[in-house]
């Protein structure tokens, strides 16, 4: 979709490994979003930014670590990925807070 | 802590008839957004209907309506005229307001499929 791109958009993994998950925006948007969707439980906020080197942490942040350098990307590690972390992981941004949520197309990962 | 509720893990209807998809919600807040999002088998999020907590007129997007009902935090989705392209995961969401972002909480998703 034009104006947000993750990747990669698949990927395997071995427990123990790290693992950086990127999402890149053209829309010059302040806020970015990483969500995590597992069967049973819709999607769960990790970590989220309003802004260059501006971040926090979401319901599911344990595990998890971002990095924002510049506007465009908003940088998702695993430092030491488990089994537990696999998952399809969506990137989301948005101008301000009253506009909706727009969504890149997801990155699955799985960690064996 | 806030949670939204879809009780109906899968849905069915005939082409061309409506149905309505059910969500609850919990929250303290008196200022929230609820949303829609459809989720095709492509795994695109993608938003249908928005409806703000202090606005009483429940929203439209041409076939799609809510039916909100704040003081028994409920917020359903009726689909009139239903089509294949309709088919997909729904997802109820709720975010409060003036809390430094828009931390979407989601409800577990209702797969509605379409008979032709």
């Amino acid at each position: 979709d034009a104006g947000i791109t993750q990747s990669p958009r698949h990927k395997v993994t071995e427990t123990g490994t790290p693992v950086t998950l990127r999402c890149h925006q053209t829309e010059n948007h302040r806020y970015m979003y990483w969500y995590r969707q597992d069967p049973g439980h819709g999607l769960r906020l990790i970590h989220y930014s309003y802004g260059v080197k501006d971040t926090d942490k979401g319901e599911v942040s344990d595990g998890y670590s971002v990095s924002r350098s510049k506007t465009e990307d908003f940088l998702l590690t695993l430092e030491s990925a488990t089994s537990s972390q696999t998952s399809v992981y969506f990137c989301a941004i948005s101008p301000d807070l009253d506009s909706p949520l727009h969504f890149g197309n997801g990155t699955r990962l799985t960690v064996t | 802590a806030q949670t939204v509720t879809q009780s109906q893990p899968e849905m069915s209807v005939q082409e061309a008839e409506t149905v309505t998809l059910s969500c609850t919600y919990d929250t303290s807040e008196s200022d929230y957004y609820l949303f829609w999002y459809k989720q095709p088998p492509s795994r695109q999020m993608i938003l249908v209907i928005r409806q703000e907590a202090y606005k009483q007129q429940n929203a439209t997007e041409n076939r799609f309506s809510v039916n909100f009902q704040k003081a028994a935090k409920s917020f359903s989705l009726k689909i009139s005229d239903s089509q294949l392209g309709d088919a997909a995961m729904y997802f109820c969401a709720y975010t409060a307001l003036l809390q430094g972002a828009q931390k979407l909480v989601f409800g577990q998703g209702t797969r509605l499929t379409i008979n032709p």
